[in-house]
């Protein structure tokens, strides 16, 4: 099992391109989330998807928008990027509650 | 909504010290928590969690948390640290019945050889 992949690895933006970072995960999870990483202040939810179909937003939603494409994959969009959104995101799955299982990140920087 | 405070920034200690990370959350209800390790380089990975039960939980590499639940409280113990041990440690707070988790600010911990 690959557990939670996400694409790109990296990326370098202006101010004002759009990007989408693809998540996807294998452990048949209802649950998925996209978290920010920014120094001192550990990870902020961005969006959850509690199941197929849903999705709602979380502490800090503005300037980005979400699809759950189907049970496996949630994609995060970036539609007109911003300096402030640069920051290491890591997408997750879980069941309600529990222990969630983080993919290896994507660091973005937006000049 | 629940909150989760982490009271120390950066910690450091010298190999076989003891180690000691609070965590402290804000919320009345039934909570699941979680302290997860991120290695340089790496993403999170669990720790140990607590649901219920015995409030003293273990977890990999010799870790252990305790719940006291009259304190909010979750901290983290090792008796002896390893230079391998460096990382950034999270706690983190489900409230049941909730769907999303709340991330402490994190502490780095720095083991001296």
């Amino acid at each position: 099992n690959a557990g939670v992949t996400q694409t790109p690895k990296f990326q370098v933006l202006k101010t004002g391109q759009s990007m989408t970072l693809q998540c996807a995960q294998d452990m048949n999870h209802n649950s998925m989330y996209w978290y920010r990483q920014d120094p001192g202040m550990g990870l902020r939810l961005i969006y959850y998807s509690a199941s197929e179909g849903t999705t709602d937003k979380g502490e800090v939603p503005n300037g980005y928008n979400v699809s759950r494409l189907n049970k496996r994959e949630f994609s995060l969009r970036l539609e007109s990027a911003a300096p402030s959104q640069t920051s290491v995101y890591f997408c997750a799955s879980s069941e309600r509650g529990d222990t969630q299982y983080f993919g290896p990140g994507t660091r973005l920087t937006v000049l | 909504a629940q909150s989760v405070s982490q009271h120390n920034h950066h910690v450091i200690l010298s190999e076989a010290a003891s180690l000691e990370l609070g965590c402290n959350y804000s919320y009345g209800g039934t909570v699941n928590l979680f302290w997860y390790v991120q290695y340089p380089g790496q993403h999170l990975q669990l720790l140990l969690k607590y649901f219920s039960g015995d409030p003293l939980v273990k977890g990999i590499k010799g870790f252990e948390a305790e719940f006291i639940k009259s304190k909010f409280s979750f901290n983290l113990r090792k008796p002896s640290v390893q230079w391998s041990d460096t990382a950034e440690y999270f706690c983190a707070v489900n409230a049941i019945g909730e769907n999303d988790m709340r991330f402490g600010a994190g502490t780095r911990l720095t083991v001296k050889p």
